[in-house]
């Protein structure tokens, strides 16, 4: 079975650092993925890490250590449009496994 | 425009009524999948095919039926749709590439009353 675990909630405030994290154990392991849904809208990607390390778009960076079944997500410079649910998750061959999401809210 | 589409986007129906939700992407991708969203669960997958007339089952198929005869086109059968199936489903698609970086259409509100 699939178990992938993230934080419920983060609050932050405008102009800070978020660090999301995220544990996984799966039955198998070809990559994690980083999805950000707003309220009301479909997921869009963030990032995708195959192989350890830090991987930097922009603001956002996603880390991954596969020995360790942990990743993390970090949004740097927060603004308020980065308020939304963060998803985690898990390519196991080609089926996807989603953590249930940590919601993010930015305070001005 | 790149895109996937679902129709229809909201849908209230009753107990054993058989329902199809039309899933359709336009960038020619081999993967697509259906998942289901439902509070404090998150995204759930459903069903993916990897290619024409190749499906396989996610973590929660009981109740559902696919059919991939053409790339574009995903359909998500409820033969038989009963309350516990209420949700919000997204489709997606994917390339290859990238490790099947997905593309979500817009959702399909499902209410079986």
């Amino acid at each position: 079975g699939q178990n992938i675990d993230q934080p419920t909630e983060m609050t932050a405030t405008e102009g800070a650092i978020v660090q999301i994290n995220c544990t996984y154990q799966t039955s198998g392991f070809n990559g994690l993925f980083w999805y950000q849904q707003h309220a009301g809208e479909a997921p869009t990607f963030l990032s995708y890490n195959v192989l350890d390390g830090l991987e930097e778009k922009g603001r956002f960076s996603s880390f991954l250590s596969r020995s360790k079944g942990y990743s993390y997500l970090l949004l740097k410079e927060l603004q308020m449009k980065d308020s939304a649910s963060y998803l985690c998750a898990v390519l196991n061959d080609y089926k996807l496994s989603f953590g249930a999401g940590t919601t993010v809210t930015v305070r001005a | 425009e790149a895109q996937v589409t679902q129709n229809p986007r909201y849908l209230i129906t009753v107990t054993g009524k058989k329902l199809t939700v039309t899933c359709s992407q336009n960038m020619n991708h081999e993967y697509m999948s259906w998942y289901r969203q439902d509070p404090g669960l998150g995204l759930r997958q459903i069903y993916y095919s990897m290619n024409v007339e190749v499906t396989d089952k996610g973590d929660v198929p009981e109740g559902y039926k696919v059919s991939r005869k053409e790339k574009r086109n995903f359909p998500l059968i409820l033969e038989s749709p009963s309350p516990n199936q209420t949700s919000l489903y997204f489709c997606a698609s994917g390339k290859r590439q990238g490790g099947y970086e997905q593309y979500f259409g817009p959702g399909t509100r499902l209410t079986v009353t």
